[in-house]
Order: C-alpha cells, then structure tokens, then sequence
C-alpha cells in the first residue's frame, strides 16, 4: 500500500473554529490532491498540489486554502468552519499528474461541524 | 460543462454471475480512463487503467472496455463474489488536468 497517512481520522468542531487537516506522504510523489466525499455527490476536488509551494484550486475551493511547503506534507484548512463542510475529506498523491498516473488515497478524515 | 454517469446508483446480482458497470462521460476526450474500487469507511483503490487505442484489458476476473466513439467504458467482473461488493468509481482522464471521478456504483453481490 502506498504511503500516505491522513490525521486525524475524525474530528469533531464547532461552527466558525479553524480546522486543518493533515496529509503525510512516504512516496516522494510530486502530485498531491484534497476531494471531499459526500453523499450524492462523489469525490469532488477542493485544493491540489503539483510542487512545494506550487497550489491550484478544484472543483469546490471555496472555504479551504491549502499549503505544502515540503513534499510530504499537504495541509487542508478550513478557516472558519461552517455546517457545509461537514464531510469526509481524502488525500491522494500521483506520481505525475494525470497523464495514466494513477492515485492513491488515504482513508479520510471524517470531519463534523456543530 | 464536462460530466460523468455511472449507470446506476446501485446494483445487485447473484454470485456467480456477472456484473456489468457503466460509464458514460460527455465534453470530455479522455486518453485514458481508471477505475476504482471503495469499500465503506476506506479511501479508494486504483483497479484498472484502460488507454483510448486499448478496446479492451483484462486483469484476473475484471475486464474493461473503452469505446471513445460511443464516450463509454463498460467494467465487467466476472464469476462475481459476495467480497466484490464495494462502491465502484470510474475516472476519464485527459492527461493533463487532474481526475474527475463519477458517483459510482454500489455494488452488492449476494451468496
């Protein structure tokens, strides 16, 4: 299995806290991505990274700023918490990006906002 | 706007038999396409990667399609069995721009 360790596994907050979530890599992959997971509506991707202190935004950026300022970290922050982000959020890496890579998940952080 | 349909949200079929999941993509021209297996509460797993020029690959019981005419793959799994019950996701790939994945489908395989 890939490594890739996603902390903390779950999370509970309250509305309006900062929340970050962290993504650890043992590949030295270069391409490292953060999807949220909900019902109805798939693995939607929120932040992803093609290089330290390289970042661009998904799908569903909006409520998340990401960093990476080594190659094995990825870090997710919710800055002000809201309901809406309740979900579970995945980590994945690829060794490149797209171009028949495939990626490699953690198994997520299941994160509930009050 | 590009978009991805897996056929159904859920399907359920008798061990032994064989399961078929669909995959439709428009506004899309993927090079590739992958497939991924989920089981609750685990992060998913990388299956299979089917390349345009490829009409079909094969990994043990899987099999994979991909007609880029019809903007469709098709995953077949084989003598099904009740371990082969898990969320199945399919992802066109461009090659150039990160995966976008379907819902999936559930699928449950029953002894």
């Amino acid at each position: 299995d890939a490594g890739i360790t996603q902390s903390p596994r779950h999370k509970v907050t309250e509305t309006g806290t900062p929340v970050t979530l962290r993504c650890h890599q043992t590949e030295n992959h270069r391409y490292m991505y953060w999807y949220r997971q909900d019902p109805g509506h798939g693995l939607r991707l929120i932040h992803y990274s093609y290089g330290v202190k390289d970042t661009d935004k998904g799908e569903v950026s909006d409520g998340y700023s990401v960093s990476r300022s080594k190659t094995e970290d990825f870090l997710l922050t919710l800055e002000s918490a809201t309901s809406s982000q309740t979900s579970v959020y995945f980590c994945a890496i690829s060794a490149t990006g797209g171009n028949n890579q495939p990626q490699h998940f953690g198994d997520g952080t299941r994160l509930s906002i009050l | 706007s590009q978009k991805i349909e897996q056929n159904s949200e859920a399907l359920n079929i008798q061990e032994g038999k064989t399961a078929t999941l669909t995959c439709n993509y428009t506004n899309y021209s993927p090079a590739y396409l992958q497939w991924y297996r989920q089981d609750p509460g685990r992060g998913p797993v990388f299956l299979l990667l089917i390349r345009e020029n490829e009409k079909e690959k094969r990994k043990e019981r899987l099999k994979v399609t991909f007609d880029t005419t019809l903007k469709q793959s098709l995953f077949h799994i084989t003598a099904s069995q009740p371990a082969d019950s898990a969320t199945y996701l399919c992802a066109p790939d461009s090659g150039n721009t990160p995966l976008v994945f379907g819902k999936g489908t559930r699928l449950s395989v029953i002894a």
